[in-house]
């Protein structure tokens, strides 16, 4: 059975360090690898998306890699903003389950201090 | 503005009574599903949809019932709710199979039952 670990479960860092989060899961026979955002008391935002046969994906200050091999996948967040706080999210599609069911993790909380 | 809504927001019932929870997107998505989120848990699949009249089940269907009878709606329904389905509910929709495509997320339905 996929399990997805996200470690750490929180983190505080200054504004305008960068940082790295890091998701593993269990079962490298993936279709991809998806990292969200949640703001409270709001719903999921879609921030990147690697597929399986990808290395790493890049929107702005944010750069997602993925391997496979090892089963590990890291969100890295240059130049962070106060603005970038909220708990991410990664979560794998796999080819176990229910078809199309996203395997998530618990996530990391991520507070950027002025 | 293309969006999953989901209605209502807040809910608070007792055991027993029947409640079922609307979701719709404007985006002519395909394949549609429901996830519940809890603490220490994460997020989880109830049920998903495919197309039209198609619907399977996820990882924790018990005690729910789903219904796809226009591609834009997929409402999710607790036939007699008990305490233990209080919890964040999110719809989430994508125009192809999530092993693929990008899902969007409805901004959550909190359910608690009394």
């Amino acid at each position: 059975k996929q399990e997805v670990t996200q470690i750490p479960a929180a983190l505080s860092v200054p504004e305008g360090e960068n940082l790295v989060l890091n998701c593993s899961f269990t079962d490298s026979a993936i279709y991809n690898l998806q990292w969200f955002r949640q703001d409270p008391g709001k719903g999921l935002t879609s921030l990147l998306l690697i597929q399986s046969s990808q290395r790493e994906q890049t929107s702005g200050r944010l750069n997602a890699s993925l391997d496979k091999s090892s089963g590990r996948s890291t969100l890295y967040i240059a130049a962070s903003q106060p603005g970038d706080s909220a708990t991410y999210l990664c979560a794998v599609s796999g080819y176990g389950g229910s078809q199309g069911n996203l395997i998530f993790g618990k996530g990391t909380k991520l507070s950027v201090k002025p | 503005e293309a969006q999953v809504t989901q209605n209502p927001r807040y809910l608070i019932t007792v055991t027993g009574k029947k409640l079922t929870v609307t979701c719709s997107q404007n985006m002519n998505h395909e394949y549609m599903s429901w996830y519940r989120q809890d603490p220490g848990l994460g997020l989880r699949q109830i049920y998903y949809s495919m197309n039209v009249e198609v619907t399977d089940k996820g990882d924790v269907p018990e005690g729910y019932k789903v219904s796809r009878k226009e591609k834009r709606n997929f409402p999710l329904i607790l036939e007699s709710p008990s305490p233990n389905q209080t919890s964040l509910y999110f719809c989430a929709s994508s125009s192809n199979h999530p092993s693929t495509d990008t899902q969007y997320f409805g901004p959550g339905t909190r359910l608690t039952v009394l």
